[in-house]
């Protein structure tokens, strides 16, 4: 299995303001994403991040908003800019591939509060 | 693309009943199937998984099972205790190197 670290696990951020999260994996793998989850709901995929090239976005969520960093394969971050209270949310990252497996683990969330 | 489709939405069962969770898919071509487990508060977590080419795989007292041909697929948990309720999410995907579609979640509460 991997083991997936997120920095910071929580954050309150003023309108208009940035925050970038970092996800670290303890060893290479294929894939990786970025997730919101809202209170009480389901998963939403936010992007794929690609290692060296742009990310892959959902519809609905766009790089000016989300830009996403993955400079290799054990490493990613996601920043969402000019911070609304609608961003407030849990974001989580996971990764895939790890040791040729085919599942994906979690790491431990990001809880955004936006003022 | 893909559309995960899963029910209850909630689920409430006396300490040691079974418990089942069923999940739809769309896509044909989809071939990997993990249950994860989400805690309040926590990261979703990996309970079992089933590839496509097996119907049935247990492990102690979590089961799954898989029907291809009517793209269906459940989770079977037995004596269900305390410890048990959480958030269980289905999913989908096909080869390595595709996204998981996630289910919309089952909330399952054990009581005592």
């Amino acid at each position: 299995s991997a083991v997936i670290s997120q920095k910071p696990s929580r954050d309150i951020c003023q309108r208009g303001t940035s925050l970038t999260i970092q996800c670290q994996v303890d060893s290479q793998v294929t894939m990786m994403f970025w997730y919101r989850q809202q209170p009480g709901q389901s998963l939403t995929l936010i992007a794929t991040a690609n290692q060296g090239s742009e990310a892959t976005y959902e519809s609905g969520f766009v790089i000016d908003k989300f830009p996403i960093s993955r400079p290799n394969l054990t490493f990613s971050t996601l920043t969402v800019s000019n911070l609304s209270p609608e961003d407030s949310s849990i974001y989580l990252c996971s990764a895939r591939g790890a040791s040729g497996a085919d599942t994906q683990y979690f790491g431990p969330g990001t809880r955004l509060t936006v003022l | 693309g893909e559309n995960v489709e899963q029910h209850p939405s909630t689920l409430s069962v006396q300490e040691g009943d079974s418990a089942v969770i069923k999940c739809t898919y769309s896509d044909s071509a989809s071939n990997y199937f993990p249950w994860y487990k989400q805690e309040l508060g926590k990261r979703p977590q990996l309970i079992i998984d089933i590839r496509s080419n097996v119907g049935e795989k247990k492990d102690q007292r979590i089961a799954v099972t898989l029907n291809k041909t009517a793209k269906h697929f459940s989770l079977h948990i037995t004596e269900t205790q305390p410890e048990d309720s959480a958030v269980y999410f289905c999913a989908a995907s096909k080869d390595t190197g595709n996204q998981f579609y996630f289910g919309t979640g089952t909330s399952l509460t054990v009581i005592p």
